[in-house]
């Protein structure tokens, strides 16, 4: 499978732990972007990388939040201190140069958070 | 800021039955629009997408969406729908200039039953 790869799929964890999800993108794709969905919701955007740049953090990305991308290729984005409220799916995207100006992204079938 | 409504949470059709969700975004400016659906255990994948031109653009599937500028609304339509459509489907929406992030509806669970 070639497409958006996302580890773990399901995470349950105390309130205080520390996760971390990866995302590795589709090859070749030099923008990765991280969502996070809660239920009844549609994704909310979380940040974006260009190749190991991060160039753009959402107001939703607390201080506990980070995510890194270090050789422009997997990210992870960690979460320190879980709170029940960061329960959620969260989604990797990722886009390559044929699509920066279209906004087409092409998703991971997400990491889904359980805070107990 | 930009927002995506979507007017419909839950829909539920018998097979055959004809499809229309309604997508409706706020901003001013250019903007670039998608409907992406999510199939029951898959990823979020893009159905069809409108950037310029033609206001009436074809996806997969047998979907289509109309851009209507004066309305702001982009809506979903499918003239005969079938068991496999039930899905969840998202309207997004991303200006132009600002390719680096979608910004969507909290979307539209679509039921079909044979």
């Amino acid at each position: 499978d070639t497409g958006v790869s996302q580890n773990p799929r399901h995470k349950i964890t105390k309130r205080g732990q520390n996760v971390t999800f990866r995302c590795d993108p589709i090859s070749e794709h030099n923008r990765l972007y991280w969502y996070r969905q809660t239920l009844g919701q549609g994704p909310e955007f979380l940040t974006y990388f260009q190749n190991e740049a991060q160039l753009e953090k959402s107001r939703l990305l607390s201080d506990r939040f980070s995510a890194e991308r270090p050789k422009g290729s997997f990210s992870t984005l960690e979460i320190q201190r879980t709170e029940q409220g960061d329960s959620a799916m969260y989604l990797c995207a990722s886009s390559h140069p044929g699509t920066y100006n279209t906004g087409e992204l092409f998703f991971g079938e997400g990491s889904r958070l359980t805070v107990l | 800021a930009q927002s995506v409504s979507q007017h419909n949470h839950h829909v539920i059709l018998s097979e055959a039955a004809s499809l229309e969700l309604g997508c409706n975004y706020s901003y001013g400016g250019t903007v670039n629009l998608f409907w992406y659906v999510q199939y029951p255990g898959q990823h979020l994948q893009l159905l069809l997408k409108y950037f310029s031109g033609d206001p009436l653009v074809k996806g997969i599937k047998g979907f289509e969406a109309e851009f209507i500028k004066s309305k702001f609304s982009f809506n979903l339509r499918k003239p005969s729908v079938q068991w496999s459509d039930t899905a969840e489907y998202f309207c997004a929406v991303t200006s132009s200039g600002g390719y680096n992030k979608l910004i969507f509806g909290a979307g539209t669970r679509l039921a079909v039953h044979p």
